[in-house]
């Protein structure tokens, strides 16, 4: 069956320095991966999708890489703020493959940034 | 920015009472989501819904759940008979189309079941 896993439940880093979450998959051909970011008692927010034909992608402070060779997607974040701490969610999608176009999430990453 | 909305925030309901959770998508919007989040637990997939009719469904969405969109504009979760285990938090999600665009996501129905 289909398996996501994040990197550690929690990660905790000190403001100004580079958060890198990770997301491995498992019994998935994804046509492309999106992240959201999440804050306690809300819905996800989209941050950033990567298709399966790309290997990077950035916005701002955020860059993800995707390598469907090891089934695994990295989500930086630079110059990281107090603001950024939140839970980050990776999302697998099907696309077109899938009739629905329904998302699988992973358990998602909290991250904790300290001034 | 246009976004996904729900109603209620929070409902608390009576073991096997119905309850109908709502969400009005982003108009231009044509695929539509209901997931759901245990505390402390991943989103899961419940139903989606596109053109009128369910696309796909999860084994958590049994004869007890059912969705509609009774007008241009809403989009309903209707659990008939509830359960405890029922209580988490419900986010509706919609999307304009399949290819390459992510799904929104409202703020979730926290619902709890008595």
């Amino acid at each position: 069956s289909q398996k996501i896993e994040q990197n550690s439940e929690a990660l905790n880093i000190q403001e100004g320095k580079t958060a890198t979450l990770t997301c491995n998959y498992t019994n998935y051909s994804p046509a492309y991966l999106q992240w959201y970011r999440q804050d306690p008692g809300r819905g996800p927010v989209f941050l950033l999708l990567i298709r399966e034909n790309e290997k990077e992608k950035r916005k701002e402070r955020l860059k993800v890489t995707f390598d469907t060779t090891l089934k695994q997607s990295l989500f930086h974040i630079t110059a990281s703020q107090p603001a950024d701490s939140a839970t980050y969610l990776c999302a697998l999608d099907g696309g077109e493959r899938s009739d629905a176009g329904k998302s699988t999430f992973g358990d998602g990453t909290t991250l904790t940034v300290k001034p | 920015e246009p976004e996904v909305t729900q109603t209620p925030s929070h409902q608390v309901t009576q073991m096997g009472q119905e309850v109908i959770l709502r969400c009005v998508p982003i108009s231009n919007h044509l695929y539509f989501y209901w997931y759901r989040q245990i505390l402390g637990q991943k989103v899961e997939f419940l139903v989606s819904f596109y053109n009128n009719e369910i696309s796909e469904k999860s084994e958590i969405f049994d004869d007890q759940f059912s969705v509609e969109r009774p007008d241009g504009s809403n989009f309903t979760l209707k659990i008939r008979s509830t359960k405890l285990e029922d209580s988490a938090m419900y986010f509706c999600a919609s999307r304009n189309r399949i290819s390459n665009q992510p799904q929104h996501f409202g703020d979730g129905t926290r619902l709890s079941i008595l």
